[in-house]
């Protein structure tokens, strides 16, 4: 059984479009994560977010979103795409203050 | 502004050798870390940690190595194994926080 579930594994879009990545863990973590990792390889928390509180990085664009239906997922809205935003995205979990749980990662090419 | 740095993106190692991979931090409120292991198309899966109340944390073959006045951790693996060739990635958190800080990784590759 996957533990931390991401889709989809590829997307390719067009500049200005919206779309989502849509996160799963069954570990009964309290806490989920989503990172970025960049041309350089550079592994940058955006979001983390339990049930009482979302945390943002102050560097991540007010058109990434993040999403929780519910404790077992977080998904991640990315509104009016741009190139910038080519990457390949990571949602991950943990209990809080422990070693997290990652996902296989989403890679996003916008063209 | 990267708290958390390897300076050394690659590294190879013969098979059966000592593989050592640096890590360096700045934020002296850190005080819980952890190596992660990438293979390619894979997300990071956890390797070993260590508290800041410790100095040394062995599993197995791997052992981290943590120099709190120098804020310098390393992992050393050994012998190291051709599965061993993989990315490496320190993090890095303080224990008010959720948020774990990654540094950029480094390339271990095992020569047979």
């Amino acid at each position: 059984d996957t533990a931390v579930s991401q889709t989809p594994k590829y997307l390719v879009t067009q500049m200005g479009n919206d779309k989502s990545i849509k996160c799963e863990q069954n570990l009964g973590h309290d806490t989920m994560y989503w990172y970025k990792q960049d041309s350089k390889k550079f592994l940058k928390i955006m979001f983390s977010y339990n049930n009482k509180e979302l945390i943002i990085n102050e560097t991540v664009p007010n058109r990434f979103s993040p999403k929780s239906p519910d404790k077992a997922h977080l998904n991640l809205h990315i509104n009016s795409l741009e190139l910038g935003d080519s990457a390949v995205y990571f949602c991950a979990s943990s209990r809080k203050a422990y070693e997290q749980y990652f996902g296989p990662g989403t890679r996003l090419t916008v063209t | 502004d990267q708290q958390v740095k390897q300076n050394s993106p690659s590294l190879s190692v013969q098979e059966g050798r000592i593989s050592i991979l640096n890590c360096d931090y700045t934020n002296s409120m850190f005080d819980y870390f952890l190596w992660y292991k990438k293979y390619p198309a894979e997300g990071p899966t956890f390797l070993i940690s260590i508290s800041s109340i410790k100095d040394k944390n062995e599993d197995g073959r791997f052992t981290v190595f943590l120099n709190k006045s120098a804020k310098h951790l390393s992992l050393h693996i050994v012998p190291s194994q051709p599965g061993d060739s993989a990315v490496y990635f320190c993090a890095a958190s303080a224990n008010t926080g959720n948020q774990f800080y990654f540094g950029t990784g480094t390339s271990l590759t095992v020569i047979p």
